[in-house]
């Protein structure tokens, strides 16, 4: 079974500056898939980014990147410029590729709160 | 509509009664996922569906809980003989085949 942990359960930040959210995550699968979701007030997850483990290249959205070691099994999000609005609660999420059932295994969450 | 649409918002219902929860996933959209997510925990998976079959229903927690999905659009996650251990939020996903996954808001269920 894969898990996923994120072990700092709150962060927060000054506006504008950058803040590294960690993930790790625990398979014995080689093809999968990691991703970030956030969760705001309004209780809909949103994907922020999404990489499939066979690439080596980290995603990049906007000012959201992430660090992928898979020999560590580790998946980081870096926030870069913070904004108000990115205050949420932040899920680490992994999915098997295996053509099978694609649901996503989540971590507990991290809350992040961008002080103006 | 333009995203996935989850009715009730909040259900607040008494230890023993059944419960609804609808899923109007987005048009065209032939995987539909269900989640529970309790208090400070993420989602957890309850049950999958490809079409108007359960492809993986290995999430749910016991024969409580069941849902349908009987014309390939709409699902319905019912509850049956609610516990106070039920209570939690319960989010709809659905996705195309390009994989990516739109969830709804959620239905918040307070068992009493």
């Amino acid at each position: 079974a894969q898990t996923v942990t994120q072990s700092q359960p709150e962060m927060s930040v000054q506006e504008a500056e950058t803040v590294t959210l960690s993930c790790t995550y625990d398979t014995s699968e080689s093809n999968y898939y990691l991703f970030w979701y956030k969760q705001p007030p309004s209780r809909q997850m949103i994907l922020v980014i999404r990489q499939e483990a066979y690439k080596q290249q980290n995603a990049t959205e906007n000012r959201f990147s992430v660090n992928f070691q898979k020999a560590a099994k580790s998946f980081s999000l870096k926030i870069s410029d913070s904004q108000l609005g990115d205050t949420a609660m932040y899920f680490c999420a992994f999915m098997k590729s295996d053509g099978g059932s694609e649901k996503l295994v989540f971590g507990k969450g991290m809350k992040l709160t961008v002080n103006p | 509509g333009a995203g996935v649409s989850q009715t009730p918002s909040n259900k607040v219902t008494e230890k023993g009664k059944y419960v609804e929860l609808r899923c109007d996933p987005i048009s065209g959209h032939t995987a539909l996922y269900w989640y529970r997510q309790s208090l400070g925990q993420g989602p957890e998976f309850l049950i999958y569906f490809q079409g108007t079959g359960a492809a993986d229903d290995s999430g749910l927690p016991n024969d409580r809980f069941f849902a349908v999905r009987p014309e390939g659009s709409v699902s319905t996650l019912k509850i049956q003989r609610t516990e106070r251990g039920d209570s939690a939020v319960y989010l709809c996903a659905s996705s195309s085949i390009t994989g990516e996954l739109f969830f709804g808001e959620g239905s918040r269920l307070t068992v009493l």
